[in-house]
């Protein structure tokens, strides 16, 4: 079954540690993104990579770090720098970046908390 | 600045018909999506609306104006498992999401 897969789903951090969340799809998508959910708020755009080895920030990219060594993983790292880290973080991906009618498919989301 | 606007909660009863709006102001047009979202989990997509009109697709429709910079997902024969968020997001000029807030639709016997 091609999927999504994030972990883990709950995640726990205390102040000032670095925490990496995992993403990992075998959907063959060149574009993979990381958005955040928090209540009463549309999806913000974390960070964004159209292709291996090249990835853009997102809308608020601040205190958040990404990589993309392999199509398949596009793992996302919350530094100590991001003020409010609490939150339920998805990944998601896309056949190409641009094009019409280009559906993001997504994980099922990591909740991270902050102690 | 680039704003999608959606009801915040709506309810609705099993059997029936809902219509869920959005409005939209973005830079550039490149598509409509509505995703369902069940609380907790990963939204799924529903629809796609890049021309005028009505899309249909089972229970599920939805419709785009683009002069208005409108749209609307229409769920006829409501079931309880529809209780979950409605997400609207425009795909901008730059090919990027611009997300509404949700419309959490509550479905009661």
């Amino acid at each position: 079954d091609g999927g999504i897969t994030q972990s883990p789903k709950y995640l726990f951090r205390k102040e000032g540690q670095n925490v990496t969340l995992s993403c990992e799809q075998n959907l063959n998508h060149d574009a993979m993104y990381w958005y955040r959910q928090d209540p009463g708020q549309g999806l913000r755009l974390i960070y964004y990579s159209q292709i291996v080895n090249d990835f853009q920030k997102g809308d608020i990219a601040e205190g958040y770090s990404v990589s993309r060594e392999k199509k398949e993983s596009f793992p996302l790292t919350v530094t100590s720098a991001q003020k409010n880290p609490t939150a339920f973080y998805l990944c998601a991906s896309s056949i190409t970046l641009a094009g019409e009618g280009n559906e993001q498919f997504f994980g099922p989301g990591t909740r991270l908390t902050v102690l | 600045g680039q704003n999608i606007d959606q009801p915040t909660e709506m309810t609705a009863t099993e059997g029936a018909i809902v219509q869920i709006n959005c409005t939209y102001q973005t830079s550039g047009f490149n598509g409509l999506f509505w995703y369902q979202q069940h609380a907790g989990e990963a939204p799924t997509f529903l629809s796609y609306n890049v021309l005028d009109g009505l899309e249909e697709k089972g229970r599920f429709s939805s419709f785009l104006s683009r002069s208005k910079g409108y749209s609307y997902l229409l769920l006829k024969e409501l079931q309880m498992k529809d209780s979950a968020s409605y997400l609207c997001a425009v795909m901008d000029s730059n090919y990027q999401l611009i997300w509404g807030a949700g419309t959490k639709l509550i479905i009661k016997p």
